[in-house]
């Protein structure tokens, strides 16, 4: 596509409830990244995956926070049993090469737990 | 890993004021070097990034950012900034051989005063 496609925009959850967030890379980007920006916090880095390697975990807060790519293309970031403090703006990045021009961003997806 | 530091949390400026926002990086190796930003209600975006060669990049609105290796910094200037300016401003470090591997600063608010 044109640019990175997140979804949903918004989602409400109840604390204890598992979500899971979608991202869209642009097609033929080899990397994708995930980030949370929190109020505050400024932008953090969760996980990125490069073509078939194994992804950096490195960044994942909890073992509630994992993600997947599948195909190479589109990437789903579960959080299980979410809490209250995993409220964030999860943004989704790509990239088509090693020394591009930086990272394409999607718009993301505002998570509130209540 | 990389990490990067962004010392004003949030600057507030007039309209025709020079403005100067830190970011100090800390890395072994050599590095690409970014600006991002993000104007309310927008995706982040590029604003200029240095590979090698020239350390005074400059890059889209009238913005320009200076490489200090021995300081270990890339500083974002404006001359004169506008109310359109007012954003939140994302410095970033990947190591120069992967730029697959990007650090954010916790980003600095600039508000711009008309």
């Amino acid at each position: 596509g044109a640019g990175v496609s997140q979804s949903p925009s918004n989602k409400v959850t109840e604390k204890g409830k598992d979500v899971e967030l979608r991202c869209d890379p642009i097609s033929g980007h080899t990397a994708l990244y995930w980030y949370r920006q929190s109020l505050g916090q400024g932008l953090e880095f969760l996980i990125y995956f490069q073509g078939n390697s194994a992804p950096d975990k490195s960044g994942l807060p909890s073992d509630r926070f994992s993600a997947e790519r599948t195909g190479g293309s589109v990437s789903t970031l579960t959080i299980q049993r979410t809490q209250q403090e995993d409220s964030a703006v999860y943004l989704c990045a790509s990239s088509d090469r090693p020394q591009g021009d930086g990272y394409t961003f999607g718009s993301g997806t505002r998570l509130t737990v209540v | 890993a990389q990490s990067v530091s962004q010392h004003n949390h949030h600057v507030i400026l007039s309209e025709a004021a020079s403005l100067e926002l830190g970011c100090n990086y800390s890395y072994g190796g050599t590095v690409n070097l970014f600006w991002y930003v993000q104007y309310p209600g927008q995706h982040l975006q590029l604003l200029l990034k240095y590979f090698s060669g020239d350390p005074l990049v400059k890059g889209i609105k009238g913005f320009e950012a200076e490489f200090i290796k021995s300081k270990f910094s890339f500083n974002l200037r404006k001359p004169s900034v506008q109310w359109s300016d007012t954003a939140e401003y994302f410095c970033a470090v990947s190591p120069f051989y992967n730029n697959n591997d990007m650090r954010f600063g916790a980003g600095t608010r600039l508000t711009v005063k008309p």
